[in-house]
């Protein structure tokens, strides 16, 4: 099956740097990469996604890119804010066989003012 | 509440209770999940209904009994847990089986005594 690796595990920037988080996939067959944001108390909220016939995808001050060569994807937030401090998880599946997705271990990103 | 609701937020129960977890959705989606999120560890997909049956279950152990009587509510029965269960369990929706986003719930978090 699909074994999605993330890293780092814990990020800390200073307010208004920018934050890249990066994850792998195993599984050339996957076509889909949400990206997960994970407030404390409260369940995780897409924020950005990704599918395979595109390389990047921008939204504001979050983009994803996308190497399928390399099965890796990465978030990059821009200009962060104190409001940007969270859990963040990445996912990869395959959505014509069920959409079952699989996640990465997270990345607790501390933004400090 | 608006999206994916569950009930009830926290959960404190002895090894020989039983109790339910519910899951309600208002986004007009045909498929819903069960997550559990434990620290440390990727998100786990216990189980999935489309359209109201169960098409996927993730060797998840018997303890769990999933039902779901409709497209827009999803339960999980609880009985004789151990305390490795404790953790967040998360609901889910998507459009449909094959869709691609997955949208979460707040959680429940549950504690095994």
């Amino acid at each position: 099956g699909e074994n999605v690796e993330q890293h780092p595990s814990t990020l800390s920037v200073q307010e208004g740097d920018s934050a890249v988080i990066k994850c792998t996939y195993s599984d050339s067959a996957s076509n889909y990469f949400p990206w997960y944001k994970q407030e404390l108390g409260k369940g995780p909220q897409l924020i950005i996604d990704i599918r395979s016939n595109v390389g990047e995808k921008k939204d504001q001050r979050i983009a994803v890119t996308l190497n399928k060569t390399a099965k890796h994807f990465s978030l990059h937030i821009t200009e962060t804010q104190p409001e940007d401090s969270a859990v963040y998880f990445c996912a990869a599946s395959l959505t014509n066989t069920g959409n079952q997705f699989y996640f990465g271990t997270g990345t607790s990103l501390t933004v400090i003012p | 509440e608006t999206g994916v609701t569950q009930t009830p937020r926290h959960l404190v129960m002895g090894m020989t209770n039983k109790k339910s977890l519910k899951c309600e959705q208002h986004l007009g989606h045909n498929a819903m999940y069960w997550y559990k999120q434990s620290a440390k560890k990727p998100l786990e997909l216990m189980f999935v209904y489309n359209f109201k049956e169960q098409t996927e279950n993730n060797s998840v152990p018997s303890r769990f009994s999933p039902e779901c009587p409709n497209s827009s509510h999803l339960f999980l029965h609880l009985h004789t847990l151990q305390p490795e269960d404790s953790a967040l369990y998360l609901c889910a929706s998507s459009p449909g089986r094959n869709s691609y986003e997955q949208y979460f719930g707040p959680g429940t978090r549950l504690t095994v005594t």
